[in-house]
């Protein structure tokens, strides 16, 4: 198994551009969960989803979109980049939304100019 | 508001001595409770959990934790520390009631000292 995989490892983006963050996972685990990584503020939930067609918003949506039209797949889409979304972003998976641990990707590293 | 603290932003230990990462929560209800590791430029890692039942748990590469509910705990330990065990470390809780969410801690950076 390849596990959680994402692309790309790094982005340099302008102030208004968009782009998608792609993640995708081949363990058939219903959560998936994307955050973002900034010095001193650990990790803080952006979006996450409890299974296909399912998405809820977690502690930071604003500026975010996200979608599952497969259990595989969770992309993360940055509307109007701003220089306040330059972070490490990292998507997640578990098994079920009970009591399972989450399995990490990489990590995306985006810097917005 | 819930929440998970680490209050420490870094612990040294010399290699071979006993270390402690702490970390202390508060939300409603009984709490899912999780540590993870992240060594550098990569993902976090799962290291131990507790659901329930014993209070210490244990877990991979020789750490283990113990759950004190009245203190709101879970500190991370390990008897003897490794240089290799030097990474960022993160406590985290799954929220219950129906929100499916996880709350983590700021990371405490250990260092373990040759």
């Amino acid at each position: 198994n390849a596990g959680v995989t994402q692309t790309p490892k790094f982005q340099v983006l302008k102030t208004g551009q968009s782009m998608t963050l792609q993640c995708a996972q081949d363990m058939n685990h219903e959560y998936m969960s994307w955050y973002r990584q900034d010095p001193g503020m650990g990790l803080r939930l952006i979006h996450y989803s409890v299974g296909a067609g399912i998405t809820d918003q977690g502690e930071v949506p604003n500026g975010y979109n996200v979608s599952r039209s497969t259990t595989e797949d969770f992309p993360l889409r940055l509307l109007s980049a701003a220089p306040s979304q330059t972070s490490v972003y990292f998507c997640a998976s578990s098994l079920g939304t009970g009591n399972n641990e989450q399995f990490f990707g990489p990590g995306t590293r985006l810097t917005v100019l | 508001a819930q929440s998970v603290a680490q209050p420490e932003d870094q612990v040294n230990v010399a290699e071979g001595n006993p270390l402690t990462v702490k970390c202390t929560y508060s939300v409603s209800g009984n709490p899912y409770l999780f540590w993870y590791v992240q060594y550098p430029n990569r993902g976090l890692q799962f290291l131990l959990k507790y659901i329930t039942g014993d209070n210490l748990v244990k877990g991979s590469y020789g750490f283990e934790a113990e759950f004190n509910k009245s203190q709101t705990s879970f500190h991370l330990k390990k008897p003897s520390a490794l240089v290799s065990d030097s990474a960022l470390y993160f406590c985290a809780v799954r929220v219950l009631g129906g929100t499916y969410k996880y709350i983590f801690g700021t990371g405490t950076r250990l260092k373990v000292l040759a």
